[in-house]
């Protein structure tokens, strides 16, 4: 079955960086495009990041745009994100979550991520 | 940006009944609308794809329907395993919106 195990949250200020991975397992990893979704506590759902199967196409929120980069390494089954210039709004639980459609159809447990001073 | 507006924000409900939850889209986006419904401390779960294909594995008292800006998400006869949060998410070119969400009481 599909496993998808997020890592590398933590705390850091404001300014500060951190890099995220999803390790995937039970699905041929470089078939699929991946996604980053992050839910602030007590908060909705927010879009993060896109990276088709090859990486050939990005996207990314507007609110992380410059600052977050997502990058995927097809021959270790795992996704990264690259968080840079992290704000205080930025504190989150980062999801990874495999595409289907345009859609978010399995996703991992989560790592918080907690910006503060 | 594609806003997603869900209604109601809170829904009341008892074991057995027909619930409705709405979403709409501030622009046409054909068909591509997902629901979710996530449990408290739990990810998210996805239930409805391509605003009406229901994801396998999931019970078919839960139904999507709809098409350009107005979308709706139904269960047939509720269960209390049902007690969650329901969010709609959009698709358009590489871009995806989530509606607010509306938490089901139950």
């Amino acid at each position: 079955q599909v496993q998808l195990v997020e890592s590398g949250g933590g705390v850091v200020q404001p300014g500060g960086s951190l890099r995220l991975s999803c390790a995937a397992s039970g699905f041929i990893f470089r078939n699929y495009g991946m996604h980053w979704v992050r839910q602030a506590p007590g908060k909705g759902l927010e879009w993060v990041a896109f990276i088709a199967k090859d990486a050939y196409i990005k996207q990314h929120a507007g609110s992380v745009k410059g600052r977050f980069t997502s990058s995927r390494d097809n021959s270790k089954n795992t996704l990264y994100l690259q968080m840079n210039s992290l704000r205080i709004e930025d504190t989150a639980v980062y999801y990874c979550a495999k595409d289907l459609d345009a859609t978010f159809d399995d996703w991992g447990q989560g790592t918080l991520v907690t910006v503060s001073s | 940006d594609i806003q997603m507006t869900q209604s109601p924000s809170t829904l009341s409900a008892s074991v057995g009944d027909r619930v409705t939850f709405t979403c709409r889209a501030s622009q046409s986006i054909g068909t591509w609308l997902a629901w979710y419904q996530q449990k408290p401390g739990k990810a998210p779960r996805l239930l409805i794809y391509k605003a009406s294909t229901l994801k396998s594995g999931v019970p078919s008292r839960f139904s999507g329907s709809g098409s350009g800006t107005e979308f709706t998400l139904t269960i047939s006869g509720l269960q209390p395993d049902d007690l969650a949060t329901y969010y709609c998410q959009q698709y358009n070119n590489y871009l995806y919106t989530f509606g607010q969400g509306t938490k089901l009481e139950i």
